[in-house]
């Protein structure tokens, strides 16, 4: 069945480390990942877009990598701050599909 | 990023009442929205797809007749929530994608609280 997972639902860091959030897909061959951040009662606020053929793409302190080869998204953000806390979603599309989210890691930074 | 409006942002109405709820595009033109749901704590679900100046798409255990969505033009997409009841108090947010600037990126409506008692 096809499956896509962001392996924490909760992730707790200290101000200033590094954040690093994973999403990981099983039977889709997604044309791209996106990111979104969302905060209570609102609705996503869309980051970064990847595609299949690109490994890396950064904007600001946010970095996110694509391994077509490990079905797998990793999204990092430098340097986090306590306003950087809120839940991120992974989402995919592929092929005609809508796009398809993850649960979402609800990320927590600790001043 | 591209702007997709939202409204109302919040409705409490009785029981058997109908509620509407309006996703704009701002600065694009949108030949595909999408509407989802969010319960609290869970991720967002999609409804269904509104194409515009067709029928909407709605996906598996979605009634239509109960979630009636109208795309009368490139901007506009209109939910209407019939005969409401409390299992329908929800989250809700729309979604379109902009094709206009890049890959199509998806940007998301603030969305609509609706609690129905």
């Amino acid at each position: 069945s096809q499956k896509i997972e962001q392996n924490s639902e909760a992730l707790n860091i200290q101000e200033g480390k590094t954040a690093t959030l994973t999403c990981n897909y099983t039977n889709y061959s997604p044309a791209y990942l996106q990111w979104y951040r969302q905060d209570p009662g609102r609705g996503p606020v869309f980051l970064l877009l990847i595609r299949e053929n690109e490994k890396e793409k950064r904007k600001e302190r946010l970095k996110v990598t694509f391994d077509t080869t490990l079905k797998q998204s990793l999204f990092h953000i430098t340097a986090s701050q306590p306003a950087d806390s809120a839940t991120y979603l992974c989402a995919l599309i592929s092929g005609n599909t809508p796009l398809v989210f993850g649960k979402g890691t609800r990320l927590s930074v600790i001043a | 990023g591209a702007v997709v409006s939202q409204h109302p942002s919040r409705v409490i109405c009785k029981s058997g009442t109908s509620v509407k709820i309006e996703c704009r595009s701002l600065d694009f033109q949108a030949t595909t929205m999408f509407w989802y749901r969010q319960f609290p704590k869970q991720s967002l679900m999609l409804m269904a797809t509104s194409n515009e100046g067709s029928k909407a798409t709605y996906e598996q255990g979605v009634e239509k007749d109960k979630f009636l969505i109208n795309h009368a033009s490139l901007t506009l997409s209109t939910l209407t929530v019939t005969s409401a009841h409390p299992e329908d108090s929800s989250f809700y947010i729309c979604s379109a994608r902009d094709f206009t600037s890049g890959d199509g990126e998806q940007f998301f409506g603030p969305g609509t609280r609706l609690t129905v008692l």
